[in-house]
């Protein structure tokens, strides 16, 4: 069963602050997809960000930075010196390539309020 | 490159009543899910289809339903509607592991 946790279900930081939102997953497959989705107040989820398991890399883009740890099944994501526009709700999600379809499993999201 | 589109954005409808989602998907394509938004379960996977055929199914009742044509413009119809199924509904498209969302229909059952 695949499921992912995001324990954190609100967090308010000051502008210029960084701040880290965690994602723990659960998965048996050892070829599995982790995401991060940002959904502002409009309702689409805008795409940051897919790492696939046998990438243990960090990533940095901008502001934003990806840690993935596999071996506490980590994927957690940092933004530094947060701003105004990165309030939003923010998923962490996991998905596995099969033949007979791809199904995303959701977090409950972190609702970030950046205050200006 | 358009995105993923979803039409209507807004829709208000009485309960028992039916209703028919639509989403265009990126150009190129063939994969579609759907996925439904509520507060109090998340978000949560509904069907997925890939040329024309549904090739996954969340936990939801009968009375969710899709389709696919064959130019992967997919719909999502709801039967005999009931206040939980006021939600954000969700389509996304994309090829292998990889989904991008529309905008989200927002629908009100009242």
């Amino acid at each position: 069963a695949q499921k992912v946790t995001q324990a954190q279900t609100e967090i308010s930081v000051v502008e210029k602050e960084d701040v880290t939102l965690d994602c723990v997953y659960e998965t048996r497959d050892t070829t599995y997809y982790l995401f991060w989705y940002k959904q502002p107040p409009s309702g689409e989820l805008v795409f940051l960000i897919r790492r696939n398991s046998f990438d243990e890399q960090n990533e940095i883009s901008g502001r934003y930075s990806w840690n993935f740890q596999k071996s506490t099944s980590s994927f957690n994501f940092t933004i530094t010196a947060s701003q105004v526009v990165d309030s939003a709700v923010y998923f962490c999600a996991l998905t596995r390539p099969s033949n007979t379809g791809n199904q995303f499993y959701f977090g409950t999201g972190t609702s970030l309020t950046v205050i200006p | 490159k358009a995105g993923v589109t979803q039409t209507p954005r807004y829709l208000i409808k009485t309960r028992g009543q039916q209703v028919t989602l639509s989403c265009s998907p990126i150009s190129g394509h063939r994969s579609v899910s759907w996925y439904q938004q509520t507060p109090g379960q998340g978000l949560q996977f509904l069907f997925e289809y890939f040329s024309e055929t549904q090739r996954n199914k969340g936990n939801f009742p009968g009375r969710f339903s899709g389709r696919q044509f064959s130019n992967s413009r997919s719909e999502m119809n709801v039967s005999t509607l009931e206040l939980g199924d006021s939600a954000l509904y969700l389509c996304a498209s994309g090829r292998d592991t990889e989904a991008f969302f529309g905008q989200g229909t927002r629908l009100t059952v009242v």
